[in-house]
């Protein structure tokens, strides 16, 4: 069995301030894990993944995230926020094939 | 096409009367799935094909849901019988699986489904 908890349903961020978003995970098996953003009214697009290779993952638009097995944690950072980030955020875990979504972050940038 | 077409964008029905939702996948793309989004909630699976192999239909929340796959490429979610609970954001999305481990997801932007 697999879980994935995003440990804020909303956070506000001031434009050019650090932005964190939490989540943590359970699973039997070594996870694959993602960071998937979604604008209004749009899909969900791939920001990062982490699939047992480096711990620290670059992904688009300066976000990164850090895998850190002891805290069974992968939250999503990116140093000076910017308008366009603001938009929902979900944490996905996954095991062989199926994969559990967070119940995401909603990010919201203040001018 | 380029990426994950889903049809229609938006439908309203009334209680009670069937629906389709069709989901055109990435040419070339093995595995497809089917989620549902509803109001501030996360995403909640549905169903998930993977080539030739039998579906996992684990996330469906009622017989009145079905889903199939032609010829490994075009998926069509019905739903009978709706009820206004039914009413989401049905989204798909479609990944090209190697090795038993899941790939990037590519999503549509989801059809959404008003039960009146």
């Amino acid at each position: 069995a697999q879980s994935v908890t995003q440990l804020d349903s909303h956070v506000s961020v001031s434009e050019g301030t650090p932005v964190l978003l939490r989540c943590n995970y359970s699973s039997s098996y070594s996870p694959s894990l993602f960071w998937y953003v979604q604008h209004p009214n749009k899909g969900l697009q791939l920001l990062l993944k982490y699939t047992s290779a480096a711990t620290l993952v670059k992904g688009i638009n300066g976000f990164e995230a850090e895998f850190k097995k002891s805290e069974t944690s992968f939250h999503l950072t990116k140093p000076s926020a910017h308008m366009s980030d603001a938009a929902e955020y979900f944490c996905v875990v996954s095991d062989r094939q199926k994969l559990t979504f967070g119940t995401g972050t909603r990010l919201t940038i203040i001018p | 096409g380029a990426g994950v077409s889903q049809s229609p964008s938006n439908k309203v029905t009334e209680k009670g009367k069937d629906v389709e939702l069709r989901c055109d996948p990435i040419s070339g793309h093995t595995a497809l799935y089917w989620y549902r989004q509803s109001l501030g909630q996360g995403l909640e699976f549905l169903i998930y094909f993977q080539g030739n192999s039998a579906p996992d239909k684990s996330g469906l929340p009622s017989d009145r849901f079905s889903a199939e796959r032609t010829g490994g490429s075009v998926s069509t979610l019905t739903i009978q019988r709706t009820q206004q609970e039914d009413s989401a954001v049905y989204l798909c999305a479609s990944s090209f699986t190697s090795g038993g481990t899941a790939g990037e997801l590519f999503f549509g932007e989801g059809s959404r489904l008003t039960v009146l």
